[in-house]
């Protein structure tokens, strides 16, 4: 199974701040992007796909760099609310075996 | 939306009993999926299912058996249930590929 790799965390960040972390998958034939956003003791939830020209909803923009094989979330004025795990999700085609989950990035935002 | 219900959220059982956690899906999706989750070790598939009837093998199918006797339902059986298969199993179902899973709440199960 191909890789994709994330910083675990904690990133302890202020409200109202910008937080960015990155994904990177071993993958080059890597077809689908998707971040998933999972609260404590919850399922993931489909937080947004991630296309090739970027992607933008709200406070959270998403970017894939294809020639470094990374994908990127950015949240803008961050609030209590977005304290949570961010799972970074690959798929390379081929069903299920092609689908990979990072392990997540803890994100506690603090007042 | 698409809607995945798992029939428990919690549950305890004793070392060797026989455990079935069920899963639900509403949009008539062929591709369902059982997995567990641990502190560490991220998401592990345990088996999924293209169709009914079908069932393949995911990365830790041990101990873990499935049934998909209709397209909507997803079942998981613990055979004889061990403590280390507590944990968070999370219930999941894709219609296309290109639009990632949606998940059901999970069954947080301790066995004791």
């Amino acid at each position: 199974r191909k890789e994709v790799e994330q910083d675990p965390g904690p990133f302890n960040v202020p409200e109202g701040a910008t937080v960015a972390f990155n994904c990177t998958y071993s993958n080059s034939a890597s077809q689908s992007f998707f971040w998933y956003r999972q609260d404590c003791r919850k399922e993931p939830k489909l937080l947004m796909s991630v296309y090739s020209s970027g992607n933008e909803d709200g406070r959270f923009t998403a970017q894939l760099n294809r020639a470094s094989q990374y994908i990127s979330l950015l949240i803008r004025d961050s609030k209590l609310s977005d304290s949570a795990t961010y799972l970074c999700v690959v798929w390379s085609g081929g069903g299920a075996d092609g689908l990979t989950f990072g392990k997540g990035t803890h994100l506690i935002i603090q007042p | 939306d698409v809607k995945v219900t798992q029939s428990s959220r919690y549950l305890v059982k004793r070392t060797g009993e026989k455990v079935f956690l069920e899963c639900v899906q509403d949009m008539d999706h062929e591709n369902m999926f059982w997995y567990r989750q641990d502190p560490g070790l991220g998401l592990r598939l345990i088996y999924f299912s293209y169709d009914v009837k079908m069932k393949e093998k995911g990365d830790i199918p041990e101990g873990y058996s499935v049934s998909r006797e209709k397209k909507e339902r997803f079942s998981l059986i613990l055979e004889s249930a061990s403590t280390n298969q507590t944990s968070m199993y999370l219930c999941a179902s894709i219609g296309d590929w290109g639009y990632g899973y949606t998940f059901g709440s999970g069954t947080r199960l301790t066995v004791v």
